[in-house]
């Protein structure tokens, strides 16, 4: 199985300051990684798949990158509406692996 | 808009069975594979099991196999999850999610349905 390592696990910035969060994979993924955000107490969301690709609706302050096996989720401009959990989740080989999870709050 | 709607879910002793449920609405459901995911009280994301646009594939999570079983109703826009040989470690809430693009490989999970919860105990 591909495991899956995000870090760090919690994180507590200021609206305004740029957030980044790290996924590695166990071994080589290609760009089959997706990223989720799951506000409290509601069902995960879709961000960014393919690595880089935005979600439609997505606002444009999220954004992906890297390939292999490791990868990066970045809030330019952390707002209060993005305080939730976010996973990485890999789709290049079954069982199909997520992260622990970042729980992004803030200060 | 674009909805998956889970029911089901409930309080069963460990050894138990369960049956959950999953409508799709105001989408085409027959050209997707479609997965379940759960997620335990205060932890993160776990695949569970997914299924082929025609059934004819199904995967299990390890810590599944053998107790669960996947299904699909095109006709109905629906998918099942039977739950048998409970444990109280499959307590969660179980999420109905579409593998986009058609497929899971290389693929991601969206939309996401609200989730049900499953309550494993004595």
């Amino acid at each position: 199985d591909i495991q899956m390592t995000q870090s760090p696990s919690s994180l507590s910035a200021s609206v305004g300051d740029r957030v980044t969060i790290t996924c590695r994979a166990s071994r080589t993924i290609n760009t089959f990684l997706n990223w989720y955000q799951q506000r409290p107490n509601k069902a995960p969301k879709l961000l960014i798949f393919g690595a880089t690709s935005l979600q439609s609706g997505v606002p444009s302050r999220f954004s992906g990158s890297g390939s292999g096996t490791e990868f990066t989720l970045t809030i330019t401009s952390l707002q209060p509406d993005d305080v939730a959990s976010y996973y990485c989740q890999q789709s290049r080989s079954s069982p199909w692996t997520f992260g622990q999870g970042t729980k992004v709050e803030v200060k | 808009e674009v909805q998956l709607v889970e029911s089901g879910g409930g309080l069963v002793q460990p050894g138990g069975s369960l049956r959950l449920s999953c409508v799709a609405s105001a989408f085409s459901f027959s050209p997707y594979s479609m997965t379940w995911v759960r997620q335990a009280p205060g932890k993160g994301l776990e695949w569970v099991s997914s299924i082929t646009n025609d059934s004819s594939s199904m995967a299990y999570a390890d810590s599944v196999k053998g107790r669960f079983t996947i299904s699909r109703d095109n006709a109905k826009n629906s998918l099942f999850l039977q739950m048998d040989s409970l444990k109280e470690e499959d307590t969660a809430v179980y999420y109905c999610t579409t593998c986009s693009a058609g497929r899971c490989h290389t693929g991601w999970f969206d939309p996401w349905g609200q989730g049900t919860l499953v309550t494993v105990s004595s």
